[in-house]
């Protein structure tokens, strides 16, 4: 089974510090994906990534980085945290498979005081 | 651009079938999925549907496609208490750097 991890299940930080969440998955998928979910919005992509140090802007980056120096690891950071980053973060990776399904992590709650 | 529509709330009763619908506009796609979501928790396959065929079964889960439409719907039978999740319809092709569309999710409420 795919296994896809995420550092934190729960998150409080204060505006304006420097949060990394991280990602790692274990099974050599090329690419992996960052997901903002917001009640009544669904999934929005922040950025994506189909190789190691390579990304690629989803629909809404701004306030966000990434960073994929291993292939297992993809790091999404917020340079200066604000209130309305508070959301759950959501890690995917997609294989070459068969089918092209996304496989998730738990997900990060994140809460910007 | 590419859109793909879903309610965003079902309740029905435990024991009755529940269809969630979701509608789609590229034309291209090769896969439509369902995706379930538990509380607390990440997305998770259901199951998917790919774009030549009109209906797939799978145990209490029956996926139809109109394509002609953009049309797709979950069935879920004998709906339990333990199927209350919120359900994302999204759509995919062949392609490494094909991006899904996801839908904005159905949160299915199944109450006795």
């Amino acid at each position: 089974d795919v296994k896809v991890t995420q550092s934190s299940r729960y998150l409080v930080k204060r505006t304006g510090e420097k949060v990394f969440l991280e990602c790692v998955q274990d099974m050599d998928h090329e690419n992996m994906f960052w997901y903002r979910q917001d009640p009544g919005l669904g999934l929005r992509l922040i950025y994506f990534s189909y190789d190691v140090k390579m990304k690629e802007k989803g629909d809404i980056p701004e306030g966000y980085s990434v960073s994929r120096e291993k292939k297992e690891r993809f790091s999404l950071i917020l340079e200066s945290a604000s209130t309305n980053q508070t959301s759950m973060y959501l890690c995917a990776t997609e294989g070459s498979g068969t089918h092209n399904e996304q496989f998730f992590g738990p997900g990060t709650r994140l809460t910007v005081l | 651009g590419e859109d793909v529509e879903q309610s965003l709330f079902l309740s029905v009763r435990e024991g009755d079938s529940s269809v969630i619908n979701c509608t789609y506009t590229d034309s291209s796609s090769t896969y439509l999925y369902w995706y379930k979501q538990e509380p607390g928790a990440g997305l998770q396959l259901l199951t998917y549907i790919f774009s030549n065929m009109d209906m797939k079964q799978d145990q209490r889960l029956t996926v139809l496609l109109n394509k002609k439409d953009k049309h797709l719907s979950l069935r879920i039978a004998d709906t339990q208490t333990g199927d209350s999740a919120i359900y994302f319809c999204a759509e995919g092709a062949s392609g490494g750097s094909y991006i899904p569309t996801f839908g904005r999710g159905t949160s299915l409420i199944v109450h006795p």
